[in-house]
């Protein structure tokens, strides 16, 4: 059973258009965070989310972390090629371990 | 800036055959981490070093053991490699321990024949 679901697997968009995508789970977590990840190199922290309903952005990037602590989303306003990624998002459970979802692979076309 | 760095970054063994996977970070990082990364199974913790002198077990440590030789430092080895451990290993490093990994290397891909 994977701990953090993360929907849809596979999203491909025009650039210029909006996404956004879920990251779900029935366990609630002391923090989660986003990595994005490009072919051949590893993740890349991106934000790290603590209070329940708390929102960050980083530049087009939106990102949302649910009141109950156990969701968070991820929305890219008018996405660009360089948005094209592997999205990983991962929470931490109460032994400090951090558990990973399975990822959301985005494709921006020019 | 280096910060972590993994050699070597592809490897193919035999079965049976042994190797040991380095990892070195410069950015003075307490904690560091190994991670395999498969096809549908996302990122899976192998072992852990909170800090300098400690190592612990993490999700899938069967099959592999690990040193934290320094503060900068942290190998992984697999002592008689299995077709099982194909997979692309990342080692990680944070300021301190709260099971978040900060920074990740580039990974190495590693192929059991």
């Amino acid at each position: 059973t994977q701990l953090l679901e993360q929907s849809p697997q596979f999203l491909s968009i025009q650039e210029g258009e909006n996404l956004t995508v879920y990251c779900n789970s029935s366990s609630v977590f002391s923090s989660l965070q986003w990595y994005r990840q490009e072919p051949g190199e590893g993740p890349v922290l991106l934000v790290t989310v603590v209070t329940g309903g708390e929102v960050k952005k980083l530049k087009r990037l939106t990102f949302q972390f649910g009141d109950a602590r156990k969701d968070s989303s991820l929305h890219i306003t008018a996405a660009q090629p360089g948005d094209t990624g592997l999205y990983l998002c991962a929470g931490v459970q109460g032994n400090n371990r951090l558990a990973f979802g399975k990822g959301n692979q985005v494709v921006v076309i020019p | 800036n280096a910060g972590v760095t993994q050699t070597p970054k592809f490897q193919v063994l035999k079965t049976g055959q042994s190797m040991t996977l380095q990892c070195a970070q410069d950015m003075n990082h307490n904690s560091m981490y190994w991670y395999r990364q498969d096809p549908g199974m996302g990122l899976r913790l192998i072992y852990y070093s909170a800090s300098e002198g400690t190592t612990d077990k993490g999700e899938v440590p069967n099959g592999y053991n690990v040193s934290r030789l320094n503060k900068r430092e942290f190998s992984l080895r697999l002592e008689s490699a299995a077709p099982s451990q194909t997979s692309v290993y990342f080692c990680a490093s944070s300021p301190g321990w709260l099971g978040q990994p900060q920074h990740f290397g580039d990974g190495t891909r590693l192929s059991i024949l």
